[in-house]
């Protein structure tokens, strides 16, 4: 079974379009997190969530919202798509409430922005 | 907030030969660092971390440092082999409810046949 699930895995799109990647994990872990993987493979977070909350919130664009709708699941939503969007995305999630645990991510998402 | 600078950038020994990438960070307060492995077109999986209570730990061929006084951690491979070939992330965070955790920027680690 897979233990955190992205989809879509591939994602190409035009600018000024919404997008939506989802994230499901199947851990049973308290903390799920978003990060941006850039073209020199820079690991940035972007948003955590723990049981729903958002905790962290990076200087993103505010065209960046996260939803959680249970502690399973986190989705990562996009408006008005940019050439700079472009890089692949990471769901992770970790068990507790801090972040001193290995963090367990998805397969990610590469979004291509033309 | 915390940095976390890491060296070098790309790294290539020899099958068999060892390697060492190293790491600072810039906040004290920072407790746990662990070690991702991210295989081209894969996921970052951690292969080892180490908090600030422990200066050494070793997982067979892997072994991870820390020097807090000087705030650097490294991680030694030893008998590499062509299957380490990936990139490496270090990173450093407190373990708070609001922390978020720093990487590195990675090291590109090539195993020469």
């Amino acid at each position: 079974d897979t233990a955190v699930s992205q989809t879509p895995k591939y994602l190409v799109t035009q600018m000024g379009n919404d997008k939506s990647i989802k994230c499901e994990q199947n851990l049973g872990h308290d903390t799920m997190y978003w990060y941006k993987q850039d073209s020199k493979k820079f690991l940035k977070i972007m948003f955590s969530y723990n049981n729903k909350e958002l905790i962290i919130n990076e200087t993103v664009p505010n065209r960046f919202s996260p939803k959680s709708p249970d502690k399973a699941h986190l989705n990562l939503h996009i408006n008005s798509l940019e050439l700079g969007d472009s890089a692949v995305y990471f769901c992770a999630s970790s068990h507790g409430t801090h972040t001193g645990n290995e963090q367990f991510f998805g397969p990610g998402t590469r979004l291509t922005v033309l | 907030g915390e940095n976390v600078e890491q060296h070098p950038s790309t790294l290539s020994v020899q099958e068999g030969d060892s390697a060492v990438i190293k790491c600072t960070y810039s906040d004290s307060a920072s407790n746990y660092f662990p070690w991702y492995k991210q295989e081209l077109g894969k996921r970052p999986q951690l292969i080892i971390d180490i908090r600030s209570n422990v200066g050494e730990k070793k997982d067979q061929r892997i072994a991870v440092t820390l020097n807090k006084t000087a705030k650097h951690f490294s991680l030694h491979i030893t008998e590499t082999q062509p299957e380490d070939s990936a990139v490496y992330f270090c990173a450093a965070s407190k373990t708070d409810r609001d922390d978020k955790i720093i990487f590195g920027k990675g090291t590109r680690l090539h195993i020469l046949p």
